[in-house]
């Protein structure tokens, strides 16, 4: 059974500080995808990684993916308020039927 | 390109009444999947369906879930007898047809429905 885990599931920083959410998961996927989730809010889709090595940047979010790790990572630069949310990691199974086995999620509080 | 849409986007039932939630996909999506998400949980899945198909409902409980996406008109999520259990978030998702090795197969979320059983 696939498992998904991600640390810390709460964080509370500064703003202008910079951190690193993980994310692993326990067997083989080539697909792996970053949300963000606001309260009473759908999930906002921020990347998608689709191979080894691949690393995807917005503004002050960078996410990357080591398939031979199982581990994906999305760092925080400089943070703002504005990035207050609960972020969470998915990965679906490969070969399998495409469903998402989402992380617990990290919630983020950027303090001023 | 209207998004995910899901009605009703809050739902209150007592306790043995019966619950159903909508989702349209995405235009020009074939695949929808159903997820739950319990307070301050990540989003666990329910099922998978194509148009008049189930391909997977590993993750639906065994008794009073069912779902169906007809050939026409919206997935449907029914809950019957309803517990104070159910109450959660219920997300739908679709995606476009599946393609080659290498599509992202990305899933679009809907707004949800919040589902309280009183």
């Amino acid at each position: 059974e696939l498992k998904v885990e991600q640390n810390p599931l709460f964080l509370s920083m500064q703003e202008g500080k910079n951190y690193t959410i993980y994310c692993n998961y326990s067997t083989t996927s080539d697909r792996l995808y970053w949300y963000r989730q606001d309260p009473g809010k759908s999930l906002e889709s921020l990347f998608v990684l689709l191979s080894n090595g691949a690393v995807k940047q917005e503004g002050r979010l960078m996410a990357s993916l080591d398939t031979k790790a199982r581990l994906s990572t999305l760092h925080i630069t400089a943070a703002v308020h504005d990035l207050s949310a609960t972020y969470f990691c998915a990965v679906d199974i490969k070969g399998g039927s495409e469903k998402l086995v989402f992380g617990k999620g990290t919630k983020l509080t950027v303090n001023p | 390109n209207a998004g995910v849409m899901q009605n009703p986007r809050h739902l209150v039932r007592r306790r043995g009444q019966e619950a159903r939630l909508r989702c349209s996909p995405m235009k020009g999506h074939s695949h929808v999947y159903w997820y739950r998400q319990l307070p301050e949980e990540g989003l666990k899945f329910m099922v998978y369906l194509q148009k008049e198909n189930i391909i997977d409902e590993s993750g639906m409980p065994k008794e009073r879930f069912s779902a169906e996406f007809p050939k026409e008109g919206p997935s449907i999520l029914r809950i019957q007898q309803v517990v104070r259990g159910d109450s959660a978030a219920y997300f739908c998702a679709s995606s476009p047809t599946a393609g080659k090795a290498g599509t992202t197969y990305e899933q679009y979320f809907g707004p949800g429905t919040r589902l309280t059983v009183t």
